[in-house]
């Protein structure tokens, strides 16, 4: 089974629409993390935890929210989804604990969601 | 803009035959560079983690060079098979967080 599996694999959906993408997690990880992935450009961090309590905003936050609701568990959610988030979603895990900026991070398959 | 470039963007390979391609980022406030393979549809694979200056790294036929001083990295590919064709992910990372290029996509021909 997937260590790090996500919810749903592809999602359609229509403008102004409310959309949550979950991210679950078997290996026992504190740090949690979300990234989309847009064709010519790498993989930009939405959300990051490093743990239940602990929340951060990435570089590309706006227009996005998210919950950790356990320590397996870290959802994603568009309030209102606009085209430009069309793309790839990606939920990453990390055990932190690792000397400072080793930062080793494991994917799960990632999340096409496409806004009408 | 992105601080990590990784080119070039594709590349074709013959079967059998070797290839090579870069990734570059900042030198300053260095922790560590990571490389992924990642196929369509599935998650990216972590392939190495770096650290030190003159860091070289092998997975088979996959092998992987580091000059923190210059700021660049390389991957080699030897003797391609079909099973390489993939987009190869380069991410350095400084302190919390991984900064990531866009990838060459290496496709090989039987």
């Amino acid at each position: 089974d997937a260590d790090v599996t996500q919810t749903p694999r592809n999602r359609i959906t229509k403008t102004g629409k409310r959309i949550m993408l979950e991210c679950s997690q078997t290996k026992g990880h504190d740090r949690m993390y979300w990234y989309r992935q847009d064709p010519g450009l790498g993989l930009r961090l939405i959300y990051y935890s490093f743990d239940v309590k602990d929340i951060n905003k990435g570089e590309i936050s706006d227009g996005y929210s998210v919950s950790r609701q356990a320590q397996a568990k870290f959802s994603l959610s568009l309030e209102s989804a606009i085209p430009n988030q069309t793309a790839l979603y990606f939920c990453a895990t990390g055990p932190g604990g690792y000397s400072q900026g080793y930062n080793e991070q494991f994917f799960g398959p990632g999340t096409r969601l496409t806004v009408l | 803009i992105l601080n990590v470039e990784q080119s070039p963007q594709s590349l074709h390979v013959q079967e059998g035959d070797s290839t090579n391609f870069t990734c570059s980022f900042p030198s300053s406030n260095f922790y560590a560079l990571h490389w992924y393979r990642w196929e369509t549809a599935k998650s990216p694979e972590a392939l190495f983690v770096m650290t030190l200056n003159g860091d070289e790294k092998k997975k088979g036929r996959i092998s992987a060079t580091l000059n923190t001083k210059e700021g660049y990295s390389y991957l080699y590919i030897k003797g391609s098979q079909p099973e390489d064709s993939a987009t190869y992910l380069c991410a350095h990372s400084n302190d919390y967080k991984l900064s990531f290029g866009a990838g060459t996509t290496v496709t090989v021909r039987a």
